[in-house]
């Protein structure tokens, strides 16, 4: 069973930085594109970023481009996002989920607010 | 940028009934246009993909059509279950784009 479990989201002041991270089991992640997808409450869905399984090649929404960071160890599993500059914009629900553009499976999602 | 515009917003329904929610692309995509639902506090879940492909345990009463710029989502026959969010999502170039949502209520 495919499980992808999202962890690192909580209130950070503007300017901040934080660490997401989803770990990642019941599928050979190492052959598997992964992709943040977020959404402010309320509101729709964004893409974020995604990577590539061997981890070579990251794309990133122009909204987070030169300040977010993905990254992953397929050592471990893991898939993380690194977010530098945070703005109040950046308030959302962060989902990670398995695939490039397509997305077969999510987390449950972790809540990022950005807030003084 | 690609611009995914879908519609209705939003639009109430019985159970039982047929209801098409349809997606444009403000240029041509292709067949790369999935469809997503969601339920209030969850994760979207992938309905279909490719334009018409059925993901995977998801009921047939949904169905998927289009091409180019213009997709539809068709639910057959409203169930309880379905009166939900849904929306359309472009595969085709990044930035990958959703359209706005369409949210189907109980009439």
């Amino acid at each position: 069973e495919v499980q992808l479990l999202e962890s690192g989201g909580g209130l950070v002041q503007p300017g901040g930085s934080l660490r997401l991270s989803c770990a990642a089991s019941g599928f050979t992640f190492a052959n598997s594109a992964m992709t943040w997808v977020r959404q402010a409450p309320g509101k729709g869905l964004e893409w974020v970023s995604f990577i590539t399984g061997s981890g070579g090649s990251t794309y990133y929404a122009d909204s987070v481009k030169g300040r977010f960071t993905i990254s992953r160890d397929n050592s471990k599993n893991t898939l993380d996002l690194h977010m530098n500059g945070l703005r109040a914009e950046d308030t959302a629900e962060y989902y990670c989920a398995k695939g490039a553009k397509t997305w077969d499976y999510w987390g449950q999602g972790t809540l990022v607010t950005v807030s003084s | 940028d690609i611009q995914m515009t879908q519609s209705p917003s939003s639009l109430s329904a019985s159970v039982g009934d047929r209801v098409t929610i349809t997606c444009r692309a403000s240029q041509s995509i292709s067949s790369f246009l999935n469809w997503y639902q969601q339920k209030p506090g969850k994760a979207p879940k992938l309905l279909i993909y490719g334009t018409l492909s059925l993901q995977r345990g998801v009921p047939s009463r949904f169905s998927g059509s289009g091409s180019g710029t213009d997709f539809n989502l068709t639910i057959s026959s409203l169930q309880p279950e379905d009166f939900t969010t849904y929306y359309c999502q472009q595969s085709y170039i990044t930035p990958l784009t959703f359209g706005g949502g369409t949210k189907v209520e109980i009439k």
